[in-house]
């Protein structure tokens, strides 16, 4: 009952510090995601991936990078960490079709100093 | 463009009292539309969908008809319970795969 799973769960980084939030679906999705929650913005889309091999940006895509390494994984890279990018970080997957559900991994607790 | 907007919260209620948290979208077209929970640590969990107009969705008590009419699907509870408290999100889904979650209503039941 895996479903999604990200890593790492907690993380502290300084200012300007990179790091890569893993994340693996073994539900044979598609579609990938990575969203961050912030208190009342709700979900904001960072980039997703319609299928392996492509990527594309979503609604705050700046000062992030995603690389599809193959159909299970899809990791979110923060080359240079600001204060501005404490967050709660999601990757979620979904099957491509009208109607399908999005599974969210449970998140990964961002805070840069 | 595609957006949802739901009832700014918090809400706080007492146990078995009734519940509505209101859900409107913005669509070309008919999306498919979703009401995720996420529990205190947690990540969002389905809780229901709908993917065409007059469709019910229902889980654990919890009801949502899509009415076309209204743009609408609001979230309705007959008895809440304490172990209901949770953010609530409302979302849809059009053609492709992106998903438009609105900004969550964050629910307190009181014993």
């Amino acid at each position: 009952n895996a479903g999604v799973t990200q890593t790492p769960k907690f993380q502290v980084l300084k200012t300007g510090q990179s790091m890569t939030l893993q994340c693996a679906q073994d539900m044979n999705h598609n579609s990938m995601y990575w969203y961050r929650q912030d208190p009342g913005m709700g979900l904001r889309l960072i980039y997703y991936s319609a299928s392996e091999g492509t990527t594309d940006k979503g609604e705050v895509p700046n000062g992030y990078n995603v690389s599809r390494l193959n159909k299970r994984e899809f990791s979110l890279r923060l080359e240079s960490a600001a204060p501005s990018q404490t967050s709660v970080y999601f990757c979620a997957s979904s099957e491509t079709a009208r109607g399908n559900t999005i599974y969210f991994g449970e998140g990964s607790w961002l805070t840069v100093v | 463009g595609n957006s949802v907007t739901q009832m700014e919260g918090p809400v706080t209620l007492s146990e078995e009292a009734f519940l509505t948290i209101n859900c409107t979208y913005t669509a070309t077209g008919y999306p498919s539309l979703f009401w995720y929970v996420q529990y205190p640590g947690e990540g969002l969990q389905l809780l229901l969908k709908a993917t065409k107009a007059d469709d019910k969705g229902s889980n654990k008590g919890f009801e949502a008809t899509y009415r076309k009419e209204t743009t609408s699907f609001h979230l309705e509870k007959g008895s809440v319970q304490v172990s209901d408290s949770a953010v609530y999100f409302c979302a849809s889904l059009r053609t492709g795969n992106q998903f438009y979650f609105g900004t969550g209503t964050s629910l307190t039941v009181i014993p």
